[in-house]
C-alpha cells in the first residue's frame, strides 16, 4: 500500500531540538515532492515548505524560513522536519504530504504528528 | 501573500440537500502555464485532509461526482449536489499559483 508513515506524537520542552519523520512506503520517495503542512490546535492549514527528495531542493514559506529545516534520506525513503530550538507556539499537528504537481496540492497525506511543546 | 477568503465560515445543511462554499482570492490565480491552481480539501474531525478537487474542477480519483468545482474570475465555488452524513467537517481551498502557497480559513459543515 502506498502511504506516508508519521509518528503519532511528540512531547518536548521549549528550547529543545526535534526532528520528526515522514517515511514513504510502497513507492520511491524520490519520485514525488514532499510538502509539510502545519495545523495549530483548532486552526486551519498552513503551507510550510517542500522538498524534492531526488535532489534535496527545498523551498520554505517565508513564515517558516529559518525556523525549520526540511531534509531527506533517500536510502531509507524518509523526509524529515527539524527544529533546533522549539517554542510553545510550535505546538501543532504537522502533516507531510506527497504532491504529483506541487501547485496542485497534496494528493496523499500522512496521518500527522502531534507536537506538544510545554515546560 | 495571496489571501483566500472563504464563506460562509460555518454551514448547517440538511441531508440530501445541496450545499455550496465560496473561496475568493485576492489575486488572479491564472498561472503562466494556463492552469489555475485552486484546490479543495476536506478534513473530517480527527483525520488528515483529503484533496477533493484540483485545478478548479478536476475531481480526484474516488471522489463522488456529487462534488464539483467552478470559477468566476477570482471567485471559486465548491458544490455538493446532495449532502451525505460523511460530508461533515472542514472544507479548505488552497492556491498553488503564487508563492507562498496559501490555504483559506475553512468552512465548517455540520449536518442538521
Amino acid at each position: 500500500e502506498v502511504q506516508l508513515v508519521q509518528a503519532g506524537a511528540e512531547v518536548k520542552k521549549p528550547g529543545e531540538s526535534l526532528t520528526i519523520s515522514c517515511k514513504a512506503s510502497g513507492y520511491n520517495v524520490s519520485d514525488y515532492h514532499i510538502t509539510w503542512v502545519r495545523q495549530m490546535p483548532g486552526k486551519g492549514l498552513e503551507w510550510m515548505g517542500r522538498v524534492d527528495p531526488s535532489d534535496s531542493w527545498t523551498d520554505y514559506s517565508p513564515s517558516f524560513e529559518g525556523r525549520v529545516t526540511i531534509s531527506t534520506d533517500k536510502s531509507i525513503n524518509t523526509v524529515y522536519l527539524h527544529w533546533s530550538s522549539l517554542k510553545a507556539s510550535d505546538t501543532a499537528t504537522y502533516f507531510c504530504g506527497r504532491t504529483h504537481d506541487l501547485r496542485e496540492g497534496i494528493h496523499l497525506w500522512g496521518r500527522g504528528t502531534l507536537l506538544t511543546v510545554s515546560s | 501573500d495571496v489571501v483566500l477568503t472563504q464563506s460562509p465560515l460555518s454551514l448547517t445543511v440538511t441531508l440530501g440537500q445541496p450545499a455550496s462554499f465560496s473561496c475568493k482570492s485576492s489575486q488572479s490565480l491564472l498561472y503562466s502555464d494556463g492552469n489555475t491552481y485552486l484546490s479543495w480539501f476536506h478534513q473530517r474531525p480527527g483525520q488528515s485532509p483529503r484533496r477533493l478537487i484540483y485545478n478548479v474542477f478536476n475531481r480526484d480519483s474516488g471522489v463522488p461526482d456529487r462534488f464539483s468545482g467552478s470559477e468566476s474570475g477570482t471567485d471559486f465555488t465548491l458544490r455538493i449536489s446532495r449532502v451525505e452524513a460523511e460530508d461533515v467537517g472542514l472544507y479548505y481551498c488552497m492556491q498553488g499559483t503564487h508563492w507562498p502557497f496559501t490555504f483559506g480559513p475553512g468552512t465548517k459543515v455540520e449536518i442538521k
